[in-house]
C-alpha cells in the first residue's frame, strides 16, 4: 500500500528564516511526486511535479527536491504570504493513474 | 473563467437524509473527481470521471453516487447520510492524463448529526 508521511506537522518561522519540509514515501514504483499549497478554507493548489531522483523544481522562494525515499520543500527567506498548509502526494506507476496518495500536510506559519 | 465551483459551501444534515453536492467547471476539462479531507488524514479519492458518461470508483466510494451527463457538471450524491460522512468535500478537474495539476474547488463543509 502506498504511503506518504509529512513532517513536521506544523512549523512556525520568522520572516527570512529558511527551512525545509519533509515528505517521505513508499510506493510501488513512483510515477510522480507532487507538491500542493492549501490556504485555509480553500482547495489545494498545484505547485510542482517531480518524476525522478535528483530532480529539482523552483518557484519563487520554494524549491522541491526528490530522492528515492523522500522529497523536500525548501523555503528560502519566507514571507508571511507563504503561510499555508503544504501537501505532498505520490502517484504510483501501477494501478489507476487517477489515484494520488496524499500526506496530511505541514502547516506553515511565517511571522514578521 | 470561474474555474471549479462548488455548492453549497456549508451544509448540516441529519442522519439518513440525502443530498447532492454540486460541482461545475468551465475549463472544458475531461477529468473530474471528488475528494474528502478529514483531520489527520490525507485527501482521499471518492469517485472520478474521465469524460461525460464515464465514472469510476476511487478509494472510498461507499455511501456516495456520481453521474456525469455533461462535461461541465459532476454532482456527488449522498444516499443516506451518516456521521462518518462529516468532512470537507473537494471537487477537482483537469485535462486527461494531467491529474496531478487538477484545479480544486473551494470545498463544501458537511456536518452530519
Amino acid at each position: 500500500e502506498d504511503q506518504v508521511t509529512q513532517s513536521p506537522e506544523a512549523l512556525r518561522l520568522q520572516e527570512g528564516e529558511s527551512s525545509s519540509l519533509n515528505c517521505s514515501y513508499t510506493v510501488s514504483g513512483l510515477r510522480g511526486l507532487f507538491w500542493y499549497r492549501q490556504d485555509p478554507g480553500k482547495g489545494p493548489e498545484f505547485l510542482f511535479t517531480l518524476y525522478s531522483a535528483g530532480e529539482e523544481k523552483e518557484k519563487e522562494r520554494l524549491k522541491a527536491t526528490l530522492t528515492k525515499k523522500e522529497s523536500f520543500l525548501h523555503i528560502t527567506a519566507p514571507k508571511p504570504e507563504d503561510s499555508a498548509t503544504y501537501l505532498c502526494a505520490v502517484q504510483a506507476r501501477t494501478g489507476t493513474a487517477s489515484k494520488l496518495t496524499f500526506g496530511t500536510g505541514t502547516r506553515l506559519q511565517v511571522t514578521l | 473563467n470561474a474555474g471549479v465551483t462548488q455548492t453549497p459551501k456549508f451544509q448540516v444534515l441529519k442522519t439518513g437524509q440525502s443530498m447532492t453536492l454540486q460541482c461545475a467547471q468551465d475549463m472544458n476539462h475531461e477529468y473530474m473527481s471528488w475528494y474528502r479531507q478529514d483531520p489527520g488524514m490525507g485527501l482521499r479519492l471518492i469517485h472520478y470521471s474521465v469524460g461525460a458518461g464515464i465514472t469510476d470508483q476511487g478509494e472510498v466510494p461507499n455511501g456516495y453516487n456520481v453521474s456525469r451527463s455533461t462535461t461541465e457538471d459532476f454532482p456527488l450524491r449522498l444516499l443516506s447520510a451518516a456521521p462518518s460522512q462529516t468532512s470537507v468535500y473537494f471537487c477537482a478537474s483537469s485535462y486527461s492524463g494531467r491529474v496531478e495539476t487538477q484545479y480544486f474547488g473551494p470545498g463544501t463543509r458537511l456536518l452530519v448529526l
